[in-house]
């Protein structure tokens, strides 16, 4: 099956960039994707990328895809102390019927 | 839009009961909705895919029997877990997808289980 990675942990100061990364195993996800959970929250969908692309922005969000490394990252410039929450990458799986999520990183906003 | 709630967000039941968790979309037509199981510090592992109108599809090592899921409607699904036991609690999670993109799902605020 899919295997979707992350790190566990980031901390960064307010105002620094943070960069999450994944990496996950099935190269013919067509759409990858990034969740925010805030604590004791569902998840919200944040951005994704076409798997044609290299990079895609959105304010402060940039994703990078680097296909031939089933390498994802997500940028968050100028992290504020609301960021603080759980990322999960997610991959389409099973035939494209279903998401397959990262293990999230959870990302700590340092004053 | 594509607002998802979910009733209720916590509870409390003891051994051996059974608990019913709904999951609405509450403005837009949900033909798929997926139910979620989240331990702590954990990613999310999909439990079933509900499509309105037909039987759920397990995720494998999921007892159906166990997790009843009912999707009656466009709007609602409803997860019921029966005869509860302590190793049942856990965060549930529920989405709906929106038009064919598997990936653009919706999510629920999630329950919160707790079997005594």
């Amino acid at each position: 099956g899919e295997d979707v990675e992350q790190s566990l942990f980031l901390s960064v100061r307010e105002g620094d960039s943070s960069v999450i990364n994944c990496t996950y195993t099935d190269s013919s996800s067509t759409y990858l994707y990034w969740y925010k959970q805030e604590p004791g929250a569902g998840l919200q969908l944040l951005t994704y990328i076409f798997s044609n692309m290299d990079m895609k922005q959105d304010q402060r969000l940039t994703v990078l895809l680097n296909k031939k490394d089933k390498h994802l990252s997500l940028r968050i410039a100028d992290t504020q102390t609301g960021d603080s929450a759980i990322y999960f990458c997610a991959v389409p799986t099973g035939g494209g019927n279903k998401l397959t999520f990262g293990t999230g990183t959870q990302l700590k906003v340092e004053l | 839009g594509a607002v998802v709630s979910q009733h209720p967000s916590r509870v409390i039941c003891k051994s051996g009961t059974s608990v019913k968790i709904e999951c609405r979309s509450l403005d837009f037509q949900a033909t798929t909705m997926f139910w979620y199981r989240q331990f702590p510090k954990k990613s999310l592992m999909l439990m079933a895919t509900s499509n309105e109108g037909s039987k759920a599809t397990y995720e494998q090592g999921v007892e159906k029997d166990k997790f009843l899921i009912n999707h009656a409607s466009l709007t609602l699904s409803t997860l019921t877990v029966t005869s509860a036991h302590p190793e049942d609690s856990s965060f549930y999670i529920c989405s709906a997808q929106l038009a064919q993109k598997v990936g653009e799902q919706y999510f629920g605020p999630g329950t919160r289980l707790t079997v005594t």
